[in-house]
């Protein structure tokens, strides 16, 4: 069985500050890495797909990379704004089907 | 582009009965995936159908499953409720099957709540 795993579960930052987390998973059959963000009463939105060693995706204030050796990526928030409020997920892609962490809920206060 | 629909949004059933939700992917997207949220759990995977066919199956008892019409719409059944069924149940749709490229477009979700 495959383990996502994603840290920290939860972050409460202020308007401002940067943030990052993590997301880890077994480095072997790796086809392609997924950022999701869920905002609250919405529905899952797709930021990034990641599928190279060393792949560096950007989307405004957001980024990410990844690490296909080790079996991790990070996602970055540079200077959160109250509207980045929402559960990151990342999942792996592997035997045809989304493998999903259980998320990181991110809280930016005003 | 319309998004992801499903129906309905929200669903109370009682132990043993049986419920269908429904998916109606984006426009041209062929392939329909279900996904189960519980408290404390992340997203776990249901199935998938592309083409009318299940492509995938996730690790879920056989009370769960699932079909695909022509125009690539989907259901869901869930057979004989139990209370840990309660959940949320989303949905999300991707132009083919099999691609790891693929990111998917998710539905607003059913919150189906077991008595």
């Amino acid at each position: 069985i495959l383990n996502v795993e994603q840290s920290p579960q939860s972050l409460h930052v202020q308007e401002g500050d940067s943030t990052n987390f993590t997301c880890s998973f077994p480095s072997s059959n790796f086809y392609a890495l997924h950022w999701y963000r869920w905002e609250t009463a919405k529905s899952p939105e797709a930021l990034f797909v990641m599928t190279l060693n060393g792949d560096e995706k950007k989307k405004g204030r957001i980024s990410a990379t990844l690490n296909t050796k080790e079996g991790y990526s990070y996602l970055y928030i540079k200077g959160s704004q109250p509207e980045d409020s929402a559960t990151y997920l990342c999942a792996i892609f592997q035997g045809g089907k989304l493998i999903f962490g259980q998320g990181t809920e991110l809280s930016v206060k005003p | 582009k319309a998004g992801v629909t499903q129906t309905p949004r929200y669903l109370i059933k009682t132990r043993g009965q049986q419920v269908t939700l429904s998916c109606s992917p984006i426009s041209g997207h062929r392939s329909v995936s279900w996904y189960q949220q519980t408290p404390g759990q992340g997203l776990q995977f249901l199935f998938e159908y592309f083409s009318e066919t299940q492509r995938n199956k996730g690790n879920f008892p056989g009370r769960f499953s699932g079909r695909q019409f022509s125009n690539s719409r989907s259901e869901m059944n869930v057979s004989t409720l139990e209370l840990g069924d309660s959940a949320l149940y989303l949905c999300a749709s991707s132009p083919s099957s099999g691609s790891s490229y693929n990111e998917q477009f998710f539905g607003p979700g059913t919150r189906l709540t077991v008595l």
